[in-house]
């Protein structure tokens, strides 16, 4: 069956310092991928998604992501994390009639 | 453009009492539907999604149930309410059936069960 892992639960980065959330998936085919970020008690808003083509996928507020065949993966970055960045981010890619999300990774942002 | 409401977004209810959640889109028509909720610091657990009106696809089995009686109008519900249910529910909706798209959210309900 289709997964998603993120292996990271907690991040804590300095702002202005460079970020990576790492997101696996198991999945035969090409699959679609997405990035989700939820701020504290917020809806999902969505951050960028990869359906094919380039691998490196821009999303909005800074955000890229890379698709790598051969690791089975699509991290999340971002240059440099401004103070606002801090939120809950879910990898995600659709399986069937539904989305299969990742457990999440909480980012903090130290000033 | 598309839009999607969540109704109440926020409820205190005692064990025992009944639950309606409500989610309404706008601009869009057949959305497939979908019910998540996010116990305090965990991740996504999907409870019900629809395809079309009256159809209901159960993922967790447990004392909630969902229904959707317009084209897009979906609603979670309960008859007697858990401790356990408390949590962020999150009501979310993609087009074009067949056609992979992104799943969009509503701003979500807070359920606190006392």
């Amino acid at each position: 069956a289709q997964s998603v892992t993120q292996p990271d639960i907690h991040i804590t980065v300095s702002e202005g310092a460079s970020l990576e959330l790492r997101c696996n998936y198991s999945y035969g085919a090409t699959p679609y991928l997405f990035w989700y970020v939820q701020s504290p008690g917020q809806g999902l808003q969505l951050l960028l998604k990869y359906f094919s083509g380039d691998t490196l996928v821009q999303g909005i507020k800074g955000f890229e992501a890379e698709f790598k065949r051969s690791q089975s993966s699509f991290n999340l970055r971002k240059p440099s994390v401004h103070w606002s960045d801090a939120a809950e981010y879910f990898c995600a890619a659709p399986m069937g009639q539904n989305f299969v999300f990742g457990p999440g990774t909480r980012l903090s942002v130290l000033p | 453009s598309q839009t999607i409401h969540q109704w109440p977004a926020t409820l205190v209810q005692p064990v025992g009492s009944p639950l309606s959640l409500e989610c309404t889109v706008e601009g869009t028509s057949n959305p497939n539907l979908y019910w998540y909720r996010q116990a305090a610091g965990r991740g996504l657990q999907l409870l019900f999604y629809s395809v079309g009106i009256g159809q209901i696809s159960s993922e967790v089995p447990q004392n909630l149930s969902a229904s959707r009686p317009q084209d897009r109008q979906f609603i979670l519900s309960s008859k007697k309410l858990l401790l356990s249910d408390s949590g962020f529910y999150l009501c979310a909706w993609t087009g074009l059936a067949g056609v992979v798209n992104e799943q969009f959210f509503g701003p979500g309900t807070r359920l606190t069960v006392l």
